[in-house]
């Protein structure tokens, strides 16, 4: 069964460093999203991206963060320069279709920020 | 504000027991309704899910929920658990234009005794 998977599983890095998460989608799917979940609290909406631009951004989702599609498979979420809060799981999930369509989820990346 | 409450943070069962896993949500208009399953490294699995139509909804490994409009509440059953659906439940309200972004509550943690 197709699934979605992210590198790495794990990052530790400094504040102020610049971190990208890496994402491959499910290969037909042509919606994708980043969720985080913050340890101890819900999992949050951070990002979807559609044909090459973002569609909807919540409030966290700041000048700090980018999200890219570099080419045919990978999608990306880089933050610029990271704050101890940024630390979390990330959640990477892409759809086939847009509004009735299961988003399904990678594994995550388990952010750590020193 | 759209929200979600699951209202039991840990939940133990025997193994071959009944299961319910409450949900409540919050939101304006018609919901879409999801419940997502994690095991411990692995990505949130879509167990099932509600848009429109019949309010019992059938999902993967045995599992159905229902719709109650009146209540606001979309609760996760199992006639019969078994040792492997110990893992962290979580509903989920799908919202804005196309209902792709999701709104989760955060989570019950299933844990099956022998």
């Amino acid at each position: 069964e197709p699934e979605v998977t992210q590198t790495p599983s794990h990052q530790v890095t400094q504040m102020g460093q610049e971190v990208i998460l890496r994402c491959v989608p499910i290969s037909n799917h042509l919606y994708f999203y980043w969720y985080r979940q913050i340890l101890g609290q819900k999992v949050e909406f951070l990002v979807s991206f559609y044909n090459n631009e973002i569609s909807e951004k919540s409030e966290i989702f700041d000048d700090q963060f980018s999200v890219e599609r570099p080419d045919g498979s990978n999608f990306t979420l880089k933050i610029r320069s990271t704050k101890l809060e940024d630390s979390a799981m990330y959640f990477c999930a892409s759809s086939a279709d847009q509004g009735w369509g299961t988003q399904y989820f990678g594994p995550g990346t388990r952010l750590l920020v020193l | 504000a759209q929200s979600v409450t699951q209202p039991d943070i840990h939940i133990t069962v025997s193994e071959g027991a009944s299961l319910e896993l409450r949900c409540n949500y919050s939101y304006g208009a018609t919901p879409y309704l999801f419940w997502y399953v994690q095991s411990p490294g692995q990505g949130l699995q879509l167990l099932l899910k509600y848009f429109s139509g019949d309010t019992l909804v059938q999902g993967i490994k045995g599992f159905e929920a229902e719709f109650k409009r009146s209540q606001s509440s979309f609760n996760l059953r199992k006639p019969s658990v078994h040792w492997s659906d110990a893992a962290e439940y979580f509903c989920a309200v799908g919202v804005g234009e196309y209902g792709n972004k999701l709104v989760f509550g955060a989570g019950t943690i299933l844990r099956v005794k022998s």
